[in-house]
């Protein structure tokens, strides 16, 4: 158990509709980065957020967005979906911004547009 | 922007014996870190292990070490006594140690230790 805590853990929705995803980080970690994994693209970054801050913004799509909450806990929105945003999303979360700390990652959550 | 190549999309090996899993990256930092992460059945991923570019000495956890060769941009993983345990996606990442500290993630190698 990795500290980091995905719900929900699978999620089947219909084109077209509008998601959340819900991430809490290990305890006094400020860094939480969010990550796609699909057998088209491989594992990739998405964002990453500092105390509540964006810091980094990797291949997200513009129908994407997220945001880190003064509990630090994060979520990520998915709106307009497409047959092709069907992947795994995994949070992960690291205790500083400029070192590089260990980055762990949550159990994900599996994602199926239909 | 920074590749990983992970040449090799499947491996097996025999329950006790070693493997080693190769990869590639492509770079112009001088500073960086690369790791190698596992994700076994449940999807879960984990650290296995991680070299700091300015090191010279080849990074070791127990059975899993490295063979890093900053020059050619090389970052092998050789898993030595493998256990059955071992079967899983391999992925090689690397991070630019600056502000923000992503990770870039090659396609993975599948491993498959059998009895």
């Amino acid at each position: 158990d990795s500290g980091v805590t995905q719900t929900p853990k699978h999620l089947i929705t219909a084109t077209g509709q509008r998601v959340t995803l819900r991430c809490s980080p290990r305890s006094g970690d400020l860094s939480v980065y969010w990550y796609q994994q699909s057998l088209d693209q491989g594992l990739q970054f998405l964002i990453q957020y500092y105390n509540g801050e964006e810091r980094a913004k990797g291949n997200i799509l513009e129908r994407f967005s997220a945001q880190q909450f003064p509990d630090l806990h994060s979520e990520l929105n998915l709106s307009s979906l497409e047959l092709g945003d069907s992947a795994l999303y995994f949070c992960a979360s690291s205790a500083a911004l400029t070192s590089a700390d260990e980055q762990f990652f949550g159990p994900g959550t599996r994602l199926t547009v239909l | 922007a920074q590749t990983v190549t992970q040449s090799q999309p499947e491996m097996s090996v025999q329950e006790a014996e070693t493997v080693t899993l190769s990869c590639t990256y492509d770079t112009s930092e001088s500073n960086y870190y690369l790791f190698w992460y596992k994700q076994p059945p449940s999807r879960q991923m984990i650290l296995v292990i991680r070299q700091e570019a300015y090191k010279q000495q080849n990074a070791t956890e127990n059975r899993f070490s490295v063979n890093f060769q900053k020059a050619a941009k090389s970052f092998s993983l050789k898993i030595s006594d493998s256990q059955l345990g071992d079967t899983a996606m391999y992925f090689c990442a690397f991070m630019k140690t600056e502000y923000g500290n992503k990770l870039v993630f090659g396609a993975g190698t599948i491993l498959r230790v059998k009895s």
